[in-house]
């Protein structure tokens, strides 16, 4: 069972916001940046986000990430429907010496 | 570009072992630690290991650790995971993937698919 919780599913219309949260503990998001992956689907997963509330090139500013204490929030604005994906967060667990993902959510476009 | 291909997935029956390959090009393998991740039917991610860029470093994930054993050869720029005892709970898509710093994954193979059943 992992060790950060995101809820199962987020659904909106085109056009609105959704938000993901992922919460974890002292030894994990407490202690270490936060990534966040988009796994579209039927393909591998792709980096959204990265130390909290990166950007890797190529990646728009629909997507954006923010951390507090032991929890992260992904955000996507103007929803579209290429973003129906299940998307995961992830950092290093120094407790467990070991990376850990979210229990991953479904965004759904309605 | 970065690319990972990873190759050996397969049927399997249980208790056997099986050895997955991962080819990388497009940056410099020497200097990147690198990850397995695996991913079972209609389920989440699961990180499986981790090694460090020299191999000097291994991690597990505690439900493959004593039976998996993860090592590269940077002169072929390959990673391998030699998977032991095998179990039915292990079958899913085995990713490569690149990691920085220690918090993000950022480059990942296409994925190859183990099953494991009598």
């Amino acid at each position: 069972q992992s060790v950060l919780t995101q809820p199962p599913s987020v659904s909106a219309t085109p056009g609105q916001k959704v938000t993901i949260s992922c919460s974890g503990s002292s030894s994990n998001i407490g202690d270490n940046y936060v990534s966040w992956y988009q796994q579209l689907p039927g393909t591998a997963p792709k980096v959204l986000i990265y130390d909290n509330d990166n950007r890797p090139s190529g990646i728009p500013d629909r997507f954006s990430g923010s951390k507090s204490g032991t929890s992260a929030t992904l955000g996507i604005t103007g929803l579209q429907t290429g973003d129906e994906a299940d998307y995961y967060c992830g950092t290093w667990d120094r407790s467990l010496s070991a990376y850990v993902f979210g229990t991953g959510t479904k965004v759904t476009v309605l | 570009q970065v690319q990972l291909v990873e190759s050996g997935g397969g049927v399997v029956q249980p208790g056997r072992s099986l050895r997955l390959s991962c080819a990388a090009s497009g940056f410099i393998f020497s200097s990147y630690a690198m990850h397995w991740v695996r991913q079972a039917p209609g389920k989440g991610l699961e990180w499986v290991t981790l090694i460090s860029y020299d191999g000097t470093n291994k991690y597990y994930a505690d439900s493959v650790k004593g039976r998996f054993t993860i090592s590269r050869d940077n002169s072929k720029k390959t990673l391998y995971l030699q998977m032991d005892s095998l179990r039915a709970e292990d079958t899913g898509v085995y990713y490569c993937a690149r990691g920085v710093g220690g918090t993000l994954i950022d480059y990942w193979g296409q994925g190859t698919l183990v099953t494991v059943s009598s």
